[in-house]
Parts: structure tokens; sequence; C-alpha cells
């Protein structure tokens, strides 16, 4: 079926440091992929999306590009803040569908 | 634009009671969502609307659960005879399907306890 498989968390970073959350799917034909953010107390909000193989997402100093040939959409950012920390959801929608799809989540701490 | 709103934010109810949730999309939006989130693990999709219109349910929507968005606008969900295992978060989120692929934006969600 289709799913979205994230690393597992807690990550743990110091602030600057480079990001990396790694999220790989399965679904059938051409998906859309997002990466949705939910700060403590908050709802989710969409932090970058890509529709189509080879596209780049990017918002807030985080890219994400969308791999066909791994099935990938990994979460990047150059020089994390404490701001940043959060839980991190992958999540698919399907080519003729209107649900989500999510990952279970990667929460991220980071230190000052 | 005020975002999408769902009352109450939390709720504790004993086992067997029924409850309603409700969710305030924003306006003018013809989509509305509901997903279920429990600790750990990320939203799952209960169901859908177009404008009125309940679209596709998921197999986790049991006989207990039932949604409604009767004119389109706001939407309520509720849950029958609960079971310990509905407690979770209960999302809602809305989007504008205007002929091309669009946006689901999140409500801060309803927390069920069912003790």
């Amino acid at each position: 079926g289709n799913s979205v498989t994230q690393m597992e968390g807690p990550v743990t970073l110091s602030e600057e440091a480079f990001l990396t959350i790694n999220c790989t799917y399965t679904a059938t034909g051409y998906p859309s992929l997002f990466w949705y953010v939910q700060y403590p107390g908050e709802g989710l909000q969409l932090l970058l999306k890509a529709t189509k193989a080879d596209d780049k997402g990017s918002n807030k100093g985080f890219e994400a590009t969308y791999r066909k040939e791994t099935t990938s959409f990994h979460l990047e950012k150059g020089s994390v803040q404490v701001s940043d920390s959060a839980v991190y959801f992958c999540a698919l929608r399907l080519e003729y569908g209107n649900k989500l799809v999510f990952g279970a989540g990667t929460i991220l701490r980071v230190k000052s | 634009d005020t975002g999408v709103s769902q009352n109450p934010r939390h709720k504790i109810t004993k086992r067997g009671q029924n409850v309603t949730f409700r969710c305030d999309p924003i306006s003018e939006h013809n989509r509305l969502y509901w997903y279920r989130q429990t600790l750990g693990q990320g939203p799952e999709f209960l169901t859908y609307f177009q404008n009125e219109a309940q679209l596709e349910k998921s197999r986790l929507l049991s006989d207990r659960f039932s949604a409604e968005r009767p004119k389109g606008s706001f939407s309520t969900l509720e849950i029958q005879r609960t079971e310990q295992g509905d407690s979770a978060m209960y999302l809602c989120a809305s989007s504008l399907n205007a002929g091309g692929w669009d946006t689901q934006y999140f409500g801060p969600g309803t927390r069920l306890t069912v003790l």
C-alpha cells in the first residue's frame, strides 16, 4: 500500500548544525510530497512541497528534493536554530487522490 | 483569514458516552478533511467533504463514527459509544480546490480522552 517512512527521533542538534531528516515513500504513480511542521502547542503547518520528480521545495531555509529514483524526499537545513525545535512530518498525496498519508513524525530538538 | 478552528480543544469522557466535535474551516474553502492522530504517530485520514458531499471515508471510520457538513461550511464529527481506543487527537483541515491541486490547512485539533 501507500506509505511514508521517516527516520526515528528524537534528533538532537546544537544551534547552527546541519540538519537532515530522511523520508522515503511507497506509492503508485507520481505522488506529491510534503513536509509539515508542528511547533509545540500549535497545529500542523505546511513547510514545503514538491509535486513532480526533481522538484525542490524550499521555505525558511529548509529544502527537500523529490527523488523518484530513490523514492525519497529528505529534509535539510544548513544551520538550525533553537526555534526550529518541533515535530516534522513527511507526507504524500497520490496523483489522483486527495487525502494525505503521513509518516510517524520526527522530533527535532535544537540546543543553544 | 482566521485559520481553521476546532472546538472543543479538549474533551474527557467516560467509555460508552457520545461525543461531538466541531470544525470551522477557512471561509470559502470547499474541502474539509478529518484526520486522527495517536501518540507518536502521524495523522491518519478519516474522511473528507467537498462542499456538503462526503466523498471518501477510511476503513478507520467505524459505524460508531459519523461526520456531517450540512451547509458546506462547518463540520461535525460524532463518536457514539466511545471506547478507550478512540482516545486520540482529532484534526480538521480545509482547502480550496479550484481545479488544480490544493494545500490543506490544519486546525489545532481536539484531544479526546476516553476513561
